[in-house]
């Protein structure tokens, strides 16, 4: 069965502290994805990356950064957390496969205090 | 710009057929993609269109006409279960930008 695990299910922060996220993926993909999930606002891609060192910012990387040193391994950096970063965390993965579809992890409900 | 429009929520009866819509604006056009996200889960796939016209697997029927950037995603026989949010998103192999989402509710 394919997994996407996160490291954490909940986690609560304060405001100004760094915070890591983790993913790790056992399916060999190329492709890992960080996004946001908040009402009305839907997925919102924060970085991914298609290689191993490899990223690209995605629509909203202002106050993140990533680091994927593993192929199977996709961290989420918050180098000083704000409440405006309360939010869903999910880490996906794909091959590089057009039209595969992408593996979500549970998600990170991240709250900042 | 990149964008993607979807109604926020909709009502069907169990049973009944209800067709979600999605419209999309995009330079780069790469594939449709469907999900279901029951609440408090992670999304998961339902279906991917590249090339016009309609896709069946079951219940889930997905349509996609590139020309006018539309999709629909048709649900049959619904079912109590089938009460989640339904995301449409495009992509390519790399990058996929998801819509915000129409939350379903199916009644008895």
């Amino acid at each position: 069965d394919v997994k996407v695990t996160q490291s954490s299910r909940y986690l609560v922060k304060r405001t100004g502290e760094k915070v890591f996220l983790e993913c790790v993926q056992d399916m060999d993909h190329e492709n890992m994805f960080w996004y946001r999930q908040d009402p009305g606002l839907g997925l919102r891609l924060i970085y991914f990356s298609y290689d191993v060192k490899m990223k690209e910012k995605g629509d909203i990387p202002e106050g993140y950064s990533v680091s994927r040193e593993k192929k199977e391994r996709f961290s989420l950096i918050l180098e000083s957390a704000s409440t405006n970063q309360t939010s869903m965390y999910l880490c996906a993965s794909s091959t590089q496969v057009q039209g595969t579809e992408a593996f979500f992890g549970q998600g990170t409900r991240l709250t900042v205090v | 710009g990149q964008n993607i429009d979807q109604p926020t929520e909709m009502t069907a009866t169990e049973g009944a057929i209800v067709q979600i819509n999605c419209t999309y604006q995009t330079s780069g056009f790469n594939g449709l993609f469907w999900y279901q996200q029951h609440a408090g889960e992670a999304p998961t796939f339902l279906s991917y269109n590249v090339l016009d016209g309609l896709e069946e697997k079951g219940r889930f029927s997905s349509f996609l006409s590139r020309s006018k950037g539309y999709s629909y995603l048709l649900l049959k026989e619904l079912q109590m279960k089938d009460s989640a949010s339904y995301l449409c998103a495009f992509g390519g192999y790399q990058k996929v930008t998801f819509g915000t989402g129409t939350k379903l509710q199916v009644i008895p």
